[in-house]
């Protein structure tokens, strides 16, 4: 699987945007960018995927960069709920398996 | 939108004895099931890929006499942690997949601490 590299920790005030960096050199035509968030003591749920056009739902926005190298998580508002862990993911296909990176901690500051 | 259920949520259990966690598929036909493992302050690790009806596919150093996964339908899983010991105290988590959606909807984990 083509590895990601994101940032342990990120911090954020309440109500602001927050940016989350992945890095994905080795990223094949294929790879989807997918990202998930786990919250403490919970299963992961899923937060966005793309391939190579931004997307945007209700959650945030995924925004990727020409070459497909990196992207960037967007959170519009943050608030106290979107502390957690942010994954980002490259997968081929839904019924390959998600394998985990570290992710990064973010903490919302009231 | 799709729910994935586990069962139970934490459970305690003395060392050598056996545990079964189910995970269901409650609203969908999970084509695929996963299995995790995670560890304080630490990543989800997988532990086995699980489809309907086939033998599940463990990871590298996943022990399958250990970590029995039986998926006997498309909305039910199992792991079965057999003589338990302390070392195996983790975050069990599950998750499935369906055919032509690209998310993996996970379950809410089951805790496990043997004593």
């Amino acid at each position: 699987d083509a590895k990601t590299t994101q940032p342990n920790s990120m911090e954020s005030n309440e109500e602001e945007p927050v940016h989350l960096p992945c890095n994905h050199s080795t990223i094949s035509g294929t790879d989807y960018i997918h990202w998930y968030r786990q919250l403490p003591s919970q299963g992961p749920e899923y937060v966005i995927h793309g391939l190579t056009s931004n997307v945007n739902n209700r959650m945030a926005s995924l925004a990727i960069a020409e070459d497909r190298k990196s992207s960037t998580l967007i959170l519009h508002r943050a608030t106290l709920r979107d502390a957690a862990v942010y994954y980002c993911i490259l997968r081929v296909s839904g019924n390959t398996p998600l394998v985990f990176g570290k992710g990064t901690r973010l903490s919302v500051i009231a | 939108g799709a729910v994935v259920s586990q069962h139970p949520s934490r459970v305690i259990c003395k060392s050598g004895t056996s545990v079964k966690i189910e995970c269901r598929s409650l609203d969908f036909q999970a084509t695929t099931m996963f299995w995790y493992r995670q560890f304080p302050k630490q990543s989800l690790m997988l532990m086995a890929t699980s489809n309907e009806g086939s033998k599940a596919t463990y990871e590298q150093g996943v022990e399958k006499d250990k970590f029995l996964i039986n998926h006997a339908s498309l909305t039910l899983s199992t792991l079965t942690v057999t003589s338990a010991h302390p070392e195996d105290s983790s975050f069990y988590i599950c998750s499935a997949s369906r055919w032509q959606f690209y998310e993996q909807y996970f379950g809410p984990g089951t805790r496990l601490t043997v004593t």
